[in-house]
């Protein structure tokens, strides 16, 4: 099974800045196929990147993956107040299929 | 617009059963998606149970919930079932089914569609 660790846990930051979200593998990630989801409380999760690069349809550009093998990457490259959130990174190259443990983004 | 409409809340005593259900609009049975059941406990992370390939027939589960989870469908509505049985208090959580989509056919894949969630609350 693969272990998807995601770093750091919080991230406090203000609206108009960059996020940098981290998701780690314990093994390589077949095809690189790694998602990012973000959830809001009280919301299902919503699908932002597949593919570790591609985004979903009606993501904003102001959202970026990037990463290969093991070592993964969302760039929030400036912050809405809409995108305070939890963000979860999971894989679909093996099964079971697997999700990180989340980082949430919060409001300085 | 692909929609997964889930059955309502339950509460249910330990030792029991619970049949979560999950109507999917669109082409999805027709088409090479998976449907994913994935569950979240308060306050807690994102866990797959396992999936259904509509196209086939066929589940597939992850390890922690072979034998105590099922998953069927009825595709003349096209609805999928997750039946999780010998219920503990561990199993309070919600319970999400989505659509699963990627290169292929199997469950291999990224979720695009969520539905939005059945709470399951296991307690005597």
């Amino acid at each position: 099974e693969i272990v998807l660790t995601q770093s750091p846990g919080t991230l406090s930051l203000s609206p108009g800045e960059r996020a940098t979200l981290s998701c780690r593998a314990s093994q390589s990630v077949s095809a690189n196929f790694l998602a990012w989801y973000q959830q809001k409380p009280g919301q299902a999760p919503r699908l932002l990147i597949y593919g570790a690069s591609s985004r979903a349809t009606g993501i904003p550009d102001t959202f970026s993956g990037s990463g290969s093998g093991t070592d993964f990457t969302l760039t929030i490259s400036r912050l809405e107040p809409e995108d305070f959130a939890v963000y979860f990174c999971q894989q679909y190259g093996s099964s079971p299929l697997t999700f990180g443990g989340g980082t949430k983004v919060e409001m300085k | 617009q692909v929609q997964l409409v889930q059955s309502g809340a339950e509460v249910k005593k330990p030792g029991s059963s619970v049949k979560v259900s999950c109507k999917a609009s669109g082409d999805t049975f027709s088409s090479t998606y998976s449907i994913a059941w994935v569950r979240q406990a308060p306050g807690q992370g994102l866990e797959w149970m396992g999936g259904f390939i509509p196209i086939f027939g066929v589940a597939n589960y992850a390890q922690d919930f072979q034998g105590r989870a099922t998953i069927t469908a009825d595709k003349s509505t096209t609805t999928v079932y997750m039946e999780l049985s010998s219920l503990r208090s561990e199993d309070t959580a919600v319970y999400y089914c989505a659509r699963g989509l990627g290169i292929g056919v199997g469950v291999l894949h990224y979720m695009d569609v969520w539905g939005k969630g059945t709470s399951v609350t296991v307690s005597s």
